[in-house]
């Protein structure tokens, strides 16, 4: 059973609006959440976190939002740029150790 | 440049080879990881070494054997793989593994592996 899920296969936006990429977790143990971008023959590179005592935290263009009520965070990338085209995975992990679970990850495609 | 140096990049052998996979990080990080990722799966988490020490087995089969000579070093060795072992081969680092309130660690990705198996 996934516990981090990413239900959006691919998500497809124009450069310079807003790309908003989503993620469900269903453990409750959860309390810190990150995101990673991955480019075709690259390993993930991570690129921002959240803890469960905040609800938003911002990097520039990059904005994670987490919603614990629902079990949902949300990664926001404005503006999109094409080399914002890569595979999201979204990843949680508990205060006891850094051992992370990962969605499955879904691919962005920013058109110029 | 992570930091997380992974070789080879591409790797094929039939299914009664042997062969290693090795990672080296540049971080000075304490913990080290084996992922596996699968086509259309998330990243599987294999093995985990926390100073040179294995602290994590996820069920893998023992034709996966790891070994992490020092806290910079860490291998995969292979031996009579099967086709469904066929998958990207990610090493990864962090900081620390664990602790209460050491949890909250990001982990450094290499470029991984892609094996082959035929």
């Amino acid at each position: 059973d996934q516990q981090v899920k990413q239900n959006s296969p691919s998500l497809s936006v124009q450069e310079g609006r807003i790309s908003i990429l989503n993620c469900d977790y269903t453990n409750s143990m959860f309390d810190y959440f990150l995101w990673y971008k991955k480019y075709p023959a690259e390993g993930p590179t991570f690129l921002i976190s959240i803890s469960s005592i905040k609800d938003k935290n911002e990097d520039g263009r990059f904005t994670v939002f987490l919603n614990k009520s629902a079990k949902h965070l949300s990664l926001h990338i404005v503006p999109s740029q094409p080399g914002d085209s890569a595979v999201y995975f979204c990843a949680a992990g508990t205060g006891a150790n850094s051992k992370l679970t990962f969605g499955k990850g879904i691919t962005l495609s920013v058109r110029p | 440049e992570t930091g997380v140096t992974q070789t080879p990049r591409h790797l094929v052998m039939g299914m009664t080879n042997k062969k290693s996979l090795k990672c080296e990080q540049h971080l000075g990080h304490n913990a080290m990881y084996w992922y596996k990722q699968s086509a259309k799966k998330p990243l599987e988490l294999m093995f985990v070494y926390s100073l040179e020490e294995r602290v994590e087995n996820n069920s893998v089969p023992s034709r996966f054997s790891p070994e992490c000579p020092n806290s910079s070093h860490l291998f995969l060795h292979l031996h009579t793989l099967q086709p469904e072992d066929s998958a990207l081969y990610l090493c990864a680092s962090s900081q620390e593994f664990g602790g209460a309130g050491r949890g909250n660690q990001p982990q450094h990705f290499g470029d991984g592996t892609r094996l082959s198996i035929l």
